[in-house]
């Protein structure tokens, strides 16, 4: 099945810090990718989607100059917490679409692919 | 705009009963995935089932199935012969595929299974 890492998969850093977190697709080719996070005891809330090659596009509310995403390849995605504050501590997690994936009656074609996830605790 | 409501914030089920998990949605759009996903305490988040809108019968994995409703709204998710692995938080959610493949969650169901 399709796999998709993430690293790290936590990590505490002081406030003002910048920390980067890597997505990468391991079996296949993602040309999207989406960055998620997830406060605790809530739900999964969409910040960005990252397409190869172009900017990502992010969700109203989401500062893109705080949360730098690069999608320089097809297997890779990252998501930089620029000087980071303890609000910003949360639960990081990313997908992975399959390139040219399509609908299908299993839906796996467009179906995500979930990385572990990332907590970033900042203190 | 599409929204995924999941009303139950927790639900308790004795082990080896079967469990319905509640999931209404709301789509203009008239192709669309629903997806349930189950997330354990280690945060990984786990495909379990997949819905298309014009789907003619109602998707079953192993011990889920989803009890498709389309005129209602509704796509909820069937767990038969409940196990102990399976207290989680599970995660009703929805694609659109107008060309984004963007995810609505809702906001989960705590299932905890009692021995």
């Amino acid at each position: 099945g399709a796999v998709v890492s993430q690293h790290p998969s936590w990590v505490i850093c002081k406030s003002g810090t910048s920390v980067k977190i890597e997505c990468r697709s391991l079996d296949f080719q993602a040309t999207t990718m989406f960055w998620y996070r997830q406060f605790p005891k809530q739900s999964l809330m969409l910040m960005a989607t990252s397409n190869e090659g172009s900017k990502a596009t992010y969700e109203q509310g989401v500062e893109k100059d705080k949360f730098l995403i690069n999608h320089a390849s097809l297997t890779l995605s990252t998501l930089t917490v620029t000087s980071a504050h303890p609000e910003d501590s949360s639960f990081y997690i990313c997908s992975a679409k399959i390139r040219g994936g399509t609908s299908g009656r299993a839906g796996s074609g467009a179906r995500q692919f979930f990385g572990p996830g990332t907590r970033l605790t900042v203190l | 705009a599409q929204k995924i409501t999941q009303t139950q914030p927790g639900m308790f089920v004795q082990e080896k009963e079967a469990v319905t998990l509640d999931c209404t949605y709301d789509t203009s759009d008239p192709s669309y995935g629903l997806f349930w996903y189950k997330q354990p305490s280690s945060g990984e988040m786990i495909f379990l089932i997949y819905q298309g809108s014009y789907d003619q019968q109602n998707a079953t994995e192993g011990r889920y199935s989803l009890n498709f409703q389309k005129a209602r709204k509704s796509a909820n998710l069937v767990i038969s012969a409940s196990q102990l692995g399976d207290s989680a938080m599970y995660f009703c959610a929805m694609r659109d595929t107008t060309g984004s493949y963007q995810l609505t969650f809702g906001k989960g169901t705590k299932l905890s299974v009692i021995p």
